[in-house]
């Protein structure tokens, strides 16, 4: 079955800085990769996916990447501001709809 | 429209005994799901319903759990002669058709389970 590693587990940046968190994967055959956001006490909510036919995605302050050969994707957030405070999980879909999540990394950005 | 919604919201209940968890999912999404995020832990997935097909159960961590969905909504998580491991928030999530790829779950507010 599918494995997510995700890294790091903690990141701490300052206000205006950017933040990234790198995920590998074990399954060629996934071709779809979702990043979620949790806050504190709430539901894990989606904030961009990206599918295998592309290697590149960007929404606003926020991009992932893909490279589906090295297996590995990553996430981008710029300009980073205190509410991007959060713990955020990559995902990769196992065969129909079954999503393997990484363990998290906790994000504080600090004013 | 309305998202997922799970009830109860908080479930405290003594060792030994059977608690059930609901799920009511976005109207229209064929596939639901259900998972457990233990404190400051990631999420364990644990069921998948997937229209009429049979259920992935790969992720179940005993026979003491099992989960029902009844006319392809609603979706009831069962967990019998609870343990304090069993502890942890139940999240269940739908997305509208995972078949075409189209795999955008969506997760309700989960339910806080404490087994005492």
């Amino acid at each position: 079955g599918e494995n997510v590693e995700q890294h790091p587990s903690t990141l701490s940046v300052q206000e205006g800085d950017s933040a990234v968190i790198k995920c590998t994967y074990s399954d060629s055959a996934s071709n779809y990769f979702p990043w979620y956001k949790q806050e504190l006490g709430k539901r894990p909510q989606l904030i961009i996916d990206i599918r295998s036919n592309v290697g590149e995605k960007k929404d606003q302050r926020i991009a992932v990447t893909l490279n589906k050969t090295a297996k590995h994707f990553s996430l981008h957030i710029t300009e980073t501001q205190p509410e991007d405070s959060a713990v955020y999980f990559c995902a990769a879909l196992e065969g129909w709809g079954k999503l393997q999540f990484g363990a998290g990394t906790q994000v504080v950005v600090t004013p | 429209g309305a998202g997922v919604s799970q009830s109860p919201s908080n479930k405290v209940t003594e060792k030994g005994k059977d608690v059930e968890l609901r799920c009511d999912p976005i109207s229209g999404h064929t596939a639901l799901y259900w998972y457990r995020q233990s404190l400051g832990q990631g999420l364990e997935f644990l069921i998948y319903f997937q229209g009429n097909s049979a259920p992935d159960k790969s992720g179940l961590p005993s026979d003491r759990f099992s989960a029902e969905r009844t006319g392809g909504s609603v979706s009831t998580l069962t967990i019998q002669r609870t343990q304090q491991e069993d502890s942890a928030v139940y999240l269940c999530a739908s997305s509208h058709n995972s078949g075409t790829g189209r795999s955008e779950q969506y997760f309700g507010p989960g339910t806080r389970l404490t087994v005492t």
